[in-house]
């Protein structure tokens, strides 16, 4: 069965500093990976994804996320943090051929100090 | 493109009373859609799955006579919590897919149900 992992239910980090947010799965087969930020009292938006091709992907907002099959991880970065990035990352993974259906992280509240 | 929408935003009702819920895609054709509900401070639990023009498929431990869904167009999906009590105060938060967006799931903004 799949499953997610995120290390790190709080991450907190200065103004301009790198952000990394975790993200390991476990699936049987490599799976659609997603991150999704959720600001309060809000839905989810689609931060980036990667299905196939390139491992480094890009979204939006400034944020990469690199798949490593190797390593079965998928993790968040940004180089230089806003405030505005303060939120609720969930890393979700969904196998291929399933109709969309994901597999939620229990998710990371990144925080971001002046 | 790929903007899903839910109305309401908020909702307060009595206790004993059913309250609707719409999602709605609003520049694509949602052949899939999917309902969840949050707690506080806590991921996202998928409650059930509906086909366009099909019987929702429940997650288990999810009462269907409660959760009340129909997906009756590519556009349109409802859930209808039936005789609400407190306890079924939460988020609850729909999403969709469909071509050529791929598998990829768009979210609503969610709705806040509170039950007094």
């Amino acid at each position: 069965a799949q499953s997610v992992t995120q290390l790190g239910s709080h991450v907190s980090v200065s103004e301009g500093a790198l952000v990394l947010l975790r993200c390991n799965y476990s699936s049987s087969v490599p799976p659609y990976l997603f991150w999704y930020v959720q600001y309060p009292n809000q839905g989810l938006q689609l931060l980036l994804k990667y299905t196939t091709g390139a491992t480094l992907v890009k979204g939006i907002n400034g944020f990469e996320a690199e798949f490593k099959k190797s390593e079965t991880s998928f993790h968040l970065t940004k180089p230089s943090a806003h405030m505005s990035d303060a939120a609720e990352y969930f890393c979700a993974v969904s196998e291929p051929g399933s109709q969309g259906n994901l597999i939620f992280g229990k998710g990371t509240k990144l925080s971001v100090k002046p | 493109g790929a903007v899903v929408s839910q109305h309401p935003s908020r909702v307060i009702c009595k206790s004993g009373t059913s309250v609707k819920i719409e999602c709605r895609s609003l520049d694509f054709q949602a052949t899939t859609m999917f309902w969840y509900r949050q707690f506080p401070k806590q991921s996202l639990m998928l409650m059930a799955t509906s086909n366009e023009g099909s019987k929702a498929t429940y997650e288990q431990g999810v009462e269907k006579d409660k959760f009340l869904i129909n997906h009756a167009s590519l556009t349109l999906s409802t859930l209808t919590v039936t005789s609400a009590h407190p306890e079924d105060s939460s988020f609850y938060i729909c999403s969709a897919l469909g071509q050529p967006l791929g598998e990829t799931q768009y979210f609503g903004p969610g709705t806040r149900l509170l039950v007094l």
